[in-house]
C-alpha cells in the first residue's frame, strides 16, 4: 500500500532493553520526522531527517538514535528504554522543497516500557 | 523559536451549534499554519492550512479557519457541529525555509448530541 507505515503498532518492552521502531514511506519524500505524543505535551519532535544520511535533533532527542541509510526508511531506536519513554510515537514525512505542503503521518506505535 | 498555544484542553459544543477551537502562534518570518485531527487510535489527518492569500481558508469536513496576523491567531471553526466531529485537534506552525513542524498541545472537542 502507498503511504507511510509504522511497525509495530504496539510494543511492550522492559526497562533497559533496546527497541527499534520502524517507519517506511513509499512516496520518496525527502523529509522525515519522529514525534512522540504525550498527554499535556501534544506532539514533540524527537529527530528529523532532510535526506538519506542527514539527520538532526529535535526538541527531545535524549535516549534516542536514528539512522537513514535509505530515503524510504527512518528507524528510531531506544538504546536503553526507560519508563519515561512510554508514549505513542508518530513518524511523518514532507515533500522536499515545498514548505507549504502538509505533513503525512503514520498510524503510530504505542510503546509501553515496564 | 517557533511555538503554538492551544489555550483550551477541552471544548464541549452541542450538536448543530457553531464551534471554535483556538490557536495562537509565534514564529519568525511568515507563518505556514496547519490544523490536524486525530481520531482514537489513529494517526493525524490533515484538515486545512494557511500559506498566503485569503485569511479564511476552507478544509475538509466543512471546517474552516481564520488567519489573523495582528492577533497571531488561527482559530478553527465550523458553522454547525456534528457528533462525528468529536476528536483531538492539533494546530501546527512552520516558517518558510524551516521544515520542522511545531505542534500545540491539542484540544479535545466533544460534540454533545
Amino acid at each position: 500500500d502507498a503511504g507511510i507505515t509504522q511497525s509495530p503498532r504496539y510494543k511492550i518492552t522492559e526497562t533497559g532493553r533496546q527497541v527499534t521502531l520502524m517507519c517506511h514511506q513509499t512516496w520518496s519524500h525527502s523529509y522525515m520526522f519522529w514525534y512522540r505524543q504525550d498527554l499535556g505535551h501534544g506532539l514533540r519532535l524527537i529527530y528529523y531527517s532532510a535526506a538519506a544520511d542527514i539527520t538532526d535533533k529535535g526538541e527531545v532527542p535524549d535516549g534516542y538514535v536514528v539512522s537513514r541509510s535509505k530515503t524510504e526508511n527512518f528507524p528510531l531506536t531506544l538504546e536503553s528504554a526507560t519508563r519515561s519513554q512510554t508514549s505513542v510515537y508518530f513518524c511523518a514525512s514532507i515533500i522536499e522543497g515545498q514548505g507549504e505542503t502538509e505533513a503525512f503521518f503514520g498510524q503510530g506505535t504505542r510503546l509501553t516500557v515496564v | 523559536a517557533q511555538s503554538v498555544a492551544q489555550p483550551e484542553d477541552q471544548v464541549n459544543v452541542a450538536e448543530g451549534n457553531p464551534l471554535t477551537v483556538k490557536c495562537t502562534y509565534s514564529v519568525s518570518g511568515n507563518p505556514y499554519l496547519f490544523w490536524y485531527v486525530q481520531y482514537p487510535n489513529r494517526g493525524l489527518q490533515f484538515l486545512l492550512k494557511y500559506i498566503t492569500g485569503d485569511n479564511l481558508v476552507k478544509g475538509s469536513y466543512g471546517f474552516e479557519a481564520e488567519f489573523n496576523k495582528s492577533q497571531t491567531s488561527f482559530h478553527l471553526k465550523k458553522p454547525s457541529a456534528l457528533v462525528s466531529d468529536s476528536a483531538l485537534y492539533f494546530c501546527a506552525v512552520r516558517s518558510g525555509g524551516n521544515e520542522k513542524l511545531t505542534f500545540g498541545t491539542g484540544t479535545r472537542l466533544t460534540i454533545i448530541p
